[in-house]
């Protein structure tokens, strides 16, 4: 059974930092691409950032460039975000979810986690 | 960027009786959207992708149609379980960035 369980969400004030973890099992994680995707309060879904299985390329939405790191470790099962410069806007219910195949491409996301919720405020 | 519209964003429909919900792009994306089921405190499921494929281990009252820029879910008979916030998302273009989410509908029990 495929299980993604994150971690690492928080009350952090703006300018912060926050490193989120995703745990995986189930499946050969280092397989497939996974990414982080986001919603924020009485928003929609809004994807963050991704990373290849296959190529190591990694990918982000604008909202991310330059503050946000996506990281794997295939010898742990675990994906990562590391979260700096934080803003109010980025407060959000932050969810790992995991692509059908080895890269972005054409993809949708087969399989998610409960989510960690982050609050960036003073 | 594709403006990815769901309509309507809240629909009350009463168990049992059928729940049509509507997804509209801004440009085409041919067959590349998915459905997902969100409720509060769960992960969210995929229901749909391809526009028309049931995930694994979802039921067949669930069905998703549409082509190029209109798509509907349809859930032909409501049970308890099904009241929710449904997205639609279109995966066409590249990069990922560009994978846009609908605003969500929020299926309410009448």
């Amino acid at each position: 059974e495929v299980q993604l369980l994150e971690s690492g969400g928080g009350l952090v004030q703006p300018g912060g930092s926050l490193r989120l973890s995703c745990a995986a099992s189930g499946f050969t994680f280092s397989s497939y691409a996974m990414s982080w995707v986001r919603r924020a309060p009485g928003k929609g879904l809004e994807w963050v950032s991704g990373f290849s299985g296959s190529s190591g390329s990694t990918y982000y939405a604008d909202s991310a460039k330059g503050r946000f790191a996506i990281s794997r470790d295939n010898s742990k099962n675990t994906l990562y975000l590391q979260m700096n410069s934080l803003r109010a806007e980025d407060t959000a219910v932050y969810y790992c979810a995991k692509s059908p195949g080895p890269t972005l491409l054409s993809y949708y996301f087969d399989y998610w986690g409960q989510g960690t919720l982050v609050t960036v405020s003073s | 960027e594709i403006v990815v519209t769901q309509s309507p964003a809240a629909l009350s429909v009463s168990p049992g009786e059928r729940a049509t919900l509507s997804c509209r792009a801004s440009q085409t994306v041919g067959s590349n959207l998915a459905w997902y089921q969100l409720k509060p405190g769960q992960a969210p499921r995929l229901l749909i992708y391809g526009a028309s494929t049931r995930a694994t281990g979802i039921p067949a009252r669930f069905s998703g149609s549409g082509s190029g820029t209109e798509f509907t879910l349809t859930i032909s008979s409501l049970q308890s379980e099904d009241f929710a916030v449904y997205y639609c998302q279109q995966y066409n273009n590249w990069p990922p960035s560009m994978y846009t989410f609908g605003q969500g509908t929020k299926l309410e029990i009448k």
